[in-house]
């Protein structure tokens, strides 16, 4: 079946280096959804990428969806202390069953 | 906007016990719940796909008979485990979108399942 590998499973940087959580799908997806957890908290969505090659910025976040839509990256200039919790890629299919496949999450800490 | 309400956060019992979960959309109809489990450290493992009116559809693994599933309305779905025993305790997280094709999913809570 359809699988959403996510690296690295865990991040440690120190405040204000930088940042990167890679997606990569065994199958072309119609779309990639990016979720953020804060510890003990729930997934929170924070952006869909649809076009093939696309890229989206929120403040410092920075969004990419592959040209063969396979694969995502999300990046995170200048970490804060704030940006501390499990970011999920989640990818649908093709098709419209509305099934999101999620990654395993990378888990960032930022040390002060 | 799109808030979703699950409720009970955490739940203590006694093996044997069925627990009902409650997850609402607040401020939109969701036209799917899904429901996922999550160990810890891991990532979401989707249990159940629930549309309202009509019957779940499980995960290949998951038994319907233990989990039980009921999308009532456009803004509430139920999650029941049956006779729950240890190996049951688990985060238990559900979502929900509105529309349809590939929406945005909005997650309640969670609910902190321990079965002594």
């Amino acid at each position: 079946g359809q699988q959403v590998m996510q690296i690295p499973q865990y991040q440690h940087v120190q405040e204000g280096e930088d940042f990167t959580t890679y997606c990569n799908s065994s199958t072309t997806l119609s779309n990639i959804q990016w979720y953020k957890q804060r510890p003990g908290g729930h997934p929170v969505f924070l952006i869909q990428l649809v076009k093939s090659g696309e890229v989206k910025k929120q403040k410092r976040l920075t969004f990419q969806f592959g040209e063969a839509k396979k694969n995502s990256s999300l990046h995170i200039t200048a970490t804060q202390t704030t940006d501390v919790g499990t970011y999920f890629c989640a990818g649908h299919g093709s098709g419209n069953t509305g099934k999101l496949i999620f990654g395993q999450g990378t888990t960032l800490q930022v040390k002060p | 906007g799109a808030v979703v309400s699950q409720h009970p956060s955490r739940v203590i019992c006694k093996s044997g016990t069925s627990v009902k979960i409650e997850c609402r959309s607040l401020d939109f109809q969701a036209t799917t719940m899904f429901w996922y489990r999550q160990f810890p450290k891991k990532s979401l493992m989707l249990m159940a796909t629930s549309n309202e009116g009509s019957k779940a559809t499980y995960e290949q693994g998951v038994e319907k008979d233990k989990f039980l599933i009921n999308h009532a309305s456009l803004t509430l779905s139920t999650l029941t485990v049956t006779s729950a025993h240890p190996e049951d305790s688990s985060f238990y997280i559900c979502s929900a979108s509105s529309g349809t094709g590939h929406q945005p999913q909005h997650f309640g809570d969670g609910t902190r399942l321990s079965i002594l």
